[in-house]
């Protein structure tokens, strides 16, 4: 089994500063590792995702995270955000095999830019 | 992108009365189709897998008999939350497994009086 932390409930930010989205992990197995956003009123959006290989992973809007599997983190980055990234944003873990699609999933944590 | 729709979108219900809710992937077929509940301030929690002509498997502890699942076609899959109490107002979320990933519906909102 594995669980997902999200360490911060609310972030604010103001427009083009930078923010760190933080998560940690838990697991027993290898896990594979997303990051969605939510907003309102529509359905969770992939941001990225982690399976293997380059530990830096680049997604959509500009968003980047980095696995970390020493210290079991899955901190998701952005070096300039935008009013339209506020929104709820989810890490999660799945653990492959038999649990393909399976997602155990963090908090959450709300973004506000403000401007 | 693949799209995932739910209706009703929000409910309002007696207590002791039963509920459907609808998840359709729009635009691709999905033999596998998850449930989840997310309760306030907390994080989604997978409630069951449900696959296209055979019975869903459900996590630990969530009731089988209260939570009915039904995925008749590779496009749709019912959640039926049977004599509703209070405690079973939550959102419902449902998502489909695409040919790479995941699509997730835009949530149900049910409130039981």
């Amino acid at each position: 089994a594995q669980s997902v932390t999200q360490l911060d409930s609310q972030v604010p930010v103001f427009e083009e500063a930078p923010v760190e989205l933080r998560c940690n992990y838990s697991s027993s197995v290898s896990v594979y590792l997303f990051w969605y956003v939510q907003y309102p009123n529509q359905g969770l959006q992939l941001l990225l995702k982690y399976l293997s290989g380059s530990t830096l992973v680049k997604g959509i809007n500009g968003f980047e995270a980095e696995f970390n599997k020493s210290q079991t983190s899955f901190h998701l980055r952005k070096p300039s955000v935008h009013i339209s990234d506020t929104a709820e944003y989810f890490c999660a873990a799945e653990a492959g095999g038999t649990s393909y699609g399976k997602l155990t999933f963090g908090q959450g944590t709300i973004l506000t830019v403000h401007p | 992108g693949a799209v995932v729709s739910q209706h009703p979108s929000r409910v309002i219900c007696k207590s002791g009365t039963s509920v459907k809710i609808e998840c359709r992937s729009l635009d691709f077929q999905a033999t596998t189709m998850f449930w989840y509940r997310q309760f306030p301030k907390k994080s989604l929690m997978l409630m069951a897998t449900s696959n296209e002509g055979s019975k869903a498997t459900y996590e630990q502890g969530v009731e089988k008999d209260k939570f009915l699942i039904n995925h008749a076609s590779l496009t749709l899959s019912t959640l039926t939350v049977t004599s509703a109490h209070p405690e079973d107002s939550s959102f419902y979320i449902c998502s489909a497994l695409g040919a790479e990933t995941q699509y997730f519906g835009p949530g149900t909102r049910l409130l039981v009086l």
